[in-house]
C-alpha cells in the first residue's frame, strides 16, 4: 500500500522567511512519481511540481525549491522568501506506474501561514 | 474557458433532492476524476474514467453516479445524501497513456471544486 504523510499539519512564518515542507511516502513500486499541489483558500488544487522515482536531481524554480532523497523517502519542499501569497494548504501526493496507477495517494496537507 | 471548470462552486441541498454537478476540461485530457474532500480528512478518490469507461470505483455509495458522455464533461448525479456527504468535491483530468489496462498517467489538473452542503 501507498502512504504519503505530511507530519506538519500547521505552520506560520513571518514574511520573507524561508520555510520547508516536509513529506515522506512509502511504496513497493520501482516506478512512481511525486507531486506537490497547492490549495489556496478559493479551493482549486494547483499542480506545482511532478517528479519521477528515477530523477533524483533537485529542482528549483524561481522561489520554490524541491529536495528528492530516496534514500530517506523524502520529497521536501521549500519556499525561499515567503509571500503573503504562499499561504495555502500544500499537499504532497504520490502516484505508482502500471496497472491501478491512476490512483493519486495524498498526504493529509500542511497549512502555511504567512504573516506580514 | 480554460483548464478545468465546475458547475456549481456552492451547492446547498435536502436529503430528499436531486441534483448534478458538472465538470468540463479544456486540456484535451482523456481521462476524468471525481475526488472528495473533507475536513480533516485526505483526499479520496472516488471515480476514474478513461477513454469514457470508468475503470475505478473506490466503494462508493450509490447516491453517488458518475456519468462521462465524452471525454471533456464528466458528471456527478447526487441523490438522497447524508449530512456527512457534505464536502467539497474536486474534478481533476489527465492524459491517460496506458488507457483502461492500466498505465502511466500524466499529471492531474484539477478544477475549483463544488463547495457541497447537505441539510
Amino acid at each position: 500500500a501507498q502512504k504519503v504523510t505530511q507530519a506538519q499539519t500547521e505552520i506560520s512564518v513571518v514574511e520573507k522567511e524561508d520555510v520547508t515542507l516536509d513529506c515522506v511516502y512509502e511504496t513497493r513500486d520501482t516506478t512512481y512519481y511525486l507531486f506537490w499541489y497547492k490549495q489556496p483558500p478559493s479551493g482549486e488544487l494547483v499542480f506545482l511540481i511532478r517528479r519521477n522515482s528515477f530523477d533524483e536531481q533537485n529542482e528549483i524554480s524561481g522561489r520554490y525549491s524541491w529536495n528528492f532523497q530516496k534514500s530517506t523517502s523524502s520529497f521536501n519542499f521549500t519556499i525561499t522568501a515567503s509571500q503573503v501569497v504562499d499561504s495555502a494548504v500544500y499537499f504532497c501526493a504520490l502516484s505508482g506506474s502500471g496497472a491501478g496507477s491512476y490512483q493519486l495517494t495524498f498526504g493529509k496537507g500542511t497549512k502555511l501561514s504567512v504573516i506580514p | 474557458e480554460t483548464g478545468v471548470t465546475q458547475t456549481p462552486r456552492h451547492l446547498v441541498m435536502g436529503m430528499t433532492n436531486k441534483k448534478s454537478l458538472k465538470c468540463e476540461q479544456h486540456l484535451g485530457h482523456n481521462a476524468m476524476y471525481w475526488y472528495k474532500q473533507s475536513a480533516k480528512k485526505p483526499l479520496e478518490l472516488m471515480f476514474v474514467y478513461s477513454l469514457e469507461e470508468r475503470v475505478e470505483n473506490n466503494s462508493v455509495p450509490s447516491r453517488f453516479s458518475p456519468e462521462c458522455p465524452n471525454s471533456s464533461h464528466l458528471f456527478l448525479h447526487l441523490h438522497t445524501l447524508q449530512p456527512e456527504d457534505s464536502a467539497l468535491y474536486l474534478c481533476a483530468s489527465s492524459q491517460d497513456t496506458g488507457g483502461p489496462s492500466g498505465g502511466i498517467t500524466d499529471t492531474q489538473y484539477f478544477g475549483p471544486g463544488t463547495r457541497l452542503t447537505v441539510l
